[in-house]
């Protein structure tokens, strides 16, 4: 079936570490998207992508890195530089046209917490 | 950039009607969306509108009016499953022609007997 696989879950970082969430979507969409969650809240968007080898900075981008090397991949680095990263973390997708890209595919989310 | 805003929080009846708005400001305006979304989940697909007017699907309908910045959620016959956070995000093409969906706060829907 097709959709979007985010991994890990839940991951743990260390203060100083860099961690890297995983996303992977097989609908051939070629806009992908990283949101982040605090709790009770909205979703912020952090990084977003319309082809490969482009993205584009969100709302929250400082602390954050990503790369887009292949139509499929959109993995989101968290620095050492996002001082406070403990939060929820969704990847989304969507095809680019206007009326075609009607729905946001979103994966399950991670988790991600400083100990 | 950007400008969504929805209420924070709402409660109603079980079994009434409930309307939640939203108003955006924004250029390059493609479309706006509706995603429910229980604590710890991922978003849920409800409706997207491009252009004016209502569209309903079943329980629920979804209104825009691009002239104004403005779109309600309405949900009828209200079930206690409905109680979650429901968000409002505004699609839209930038001055560069990236098209970048912007979420808003989320407005918490509590649902009592």
């Amino acid at each position: 079936d097709g959709g979007i696989t985010q991994s890990p879950k839940y991951l743990f970082r260390k203060e100083g570490q860099n961690v890297t969430l995983s996303c992977e979507q097989n609908l051939n969409h070629d806009a992908m998207y990283w949101y982040r969650q605090d709790p009770g809240q909205g979703l912020r968007l952090i990084y977003y992508s319309q082809i490969v080898n482009d993205f584009q900075k969100g709302d929250i981008a400082e602390g954050y890195s990503v790369s887009r090397e292949k139509k499929e991949s959109f993995p989101l680095t968290v620095t050492s530089a996002q001082k406070n990263p403990t939060a929820f973390y969704l990847c989304a997708s969507t095809p680019r046209g206007v009326r075609t890209g009607n729905t946001i595919y979103f994966g399950e989310g991670s988790w991600l917490t400083v100990v | 950039g950007q400008n969504i805003d929805q209420p924070t929080e709402m409660t109603a009846t079980e079994g009434a009607i409930v309307q939640i708005n939203c108003t955006y400001q924004t250029s390059g305006f493609n479309g706006l969306f509706w995603y429910q979304q229980h604590a710890g989940e991922a978003p849920t697909f409800l409706s997207y509108n491009v252009l004016d007017g209502l569209e309903e699907k079943g329980r629920f309908s979804s209104f825009l009016s691009r002239s104004k910045g403005y779109s309600y959620l309405l949900l009828k016959e209200l079930q206690m499953k409905d109680s979650a956070s429901y968000l409002c995000a505004v699609r839209a093409t930038n001055s560069g022609g990236y098209q970048k969906v912007t979420f808003g706060t989320g407005t918490k829907l509590q649902v009592i007997p």
